[in-house]
């Protein structure tokens, strides 16, 4: 039962490139993520998303920009490709958010995509 | 947000228990701790979270030290499959976008026939 789902599981683009980077997601979830994924690094946060049209930067959002013109899909891209967004990118979306004294079933699990490993040459 | 420092890597026996620490010591009263892992090609997959008790479901149990400030993930009768990075992570409370994670470097576990 696929839940979340990325365009590409590879892709090789040159530098310079607009690249876009689709995730679609099957569950009605108002959250949604964009992370990338280095050696060493573990997953860093690029940009989220808590309801269509709306945006918010994660920890690295220089080189990149979202979408989220529709609720199951948020569209991360890359205006001109350079060789160190060479990466895993790695979607994930969650139900919505929640007060900080949140119930202890309301956990807001993140469901992850495959991930899409672009190669930036 | 609260940091956890995990061991870069592990080995376990197949078949023994899998015991991965994880420190979280400048954690809040209001933070949960999550468990999630990946294997290898594969996005990350969530196993367990708790608050403060110790938590126990299918795939693994939780422990959490009386003062909050590790924790540690059993798995009960490691496979070849457990193979994966299990990472650690203090649930960040945001009312807008739900829980951001932050993930870190993450313990490699690899499980041995």
């Amino acid at each position: 039962d696929v839940k979340v789902t990325q365009s590409s599981r590879y892709l090789v683009k040159r530098t310079g490139e607009k690249v876009f980077l689709e995730c679609v997601q099957d569950m009605d979830h108002e959250n949604m993520f964009w992370y990338r994924q280095d050696p060493g690094l573990g997953l860093r946060l690029i940009y989220f998303s808590y309801d269509v049209k709306m945006k918010e930067k994660g920890d690295i959002p220089e080189g990149y920009s979202v979408s989220r013109e529709k609720k199951e899909r948020f569209s991360l891209i890359l205006e001109s490709a350079s060789t160190n967004q060479t990466s895993m990118y790695l979607c994930a979306s969650s139900s919505p958010g929640l007060e900080v004294l949140a119930g202890p079933d309301d956990y807001n699990e993140q469901f992850f995509g495959p991930g899409t490993r672009l190669t930036v040459l | 947000d609260a940091k956890t420092t995990q061991p870069p890597s592990m080995d376990c026996a197949e078949g023994r228990a899998a015991n991965l620490p994880c420190n979280h010591s400048t954690i809040s009263g209001n933070e949960y701790v999550y468990w999630y892992r990946q294997i290898h090609s594969q996005g990350p997959q969530y196993i367990i979270h708790g608050l403060k008790n110790n938590e126990t479901n299918e795939m693994a149990s939780l422990i959490i030290t009386e003062d909050r400030k590790s924790s540690t993930l059993i798995l009960p009768h490691a496979t070849l499959r457990d193979t994966a990075v299990y990472y650690c992570i203090v649930r960040v409370a945001n009312n807008n976008a739900g829980n951001m994670l932050t993930f870190g470097g993450g313990t490699r576990l690899m499980v041995k026939p």
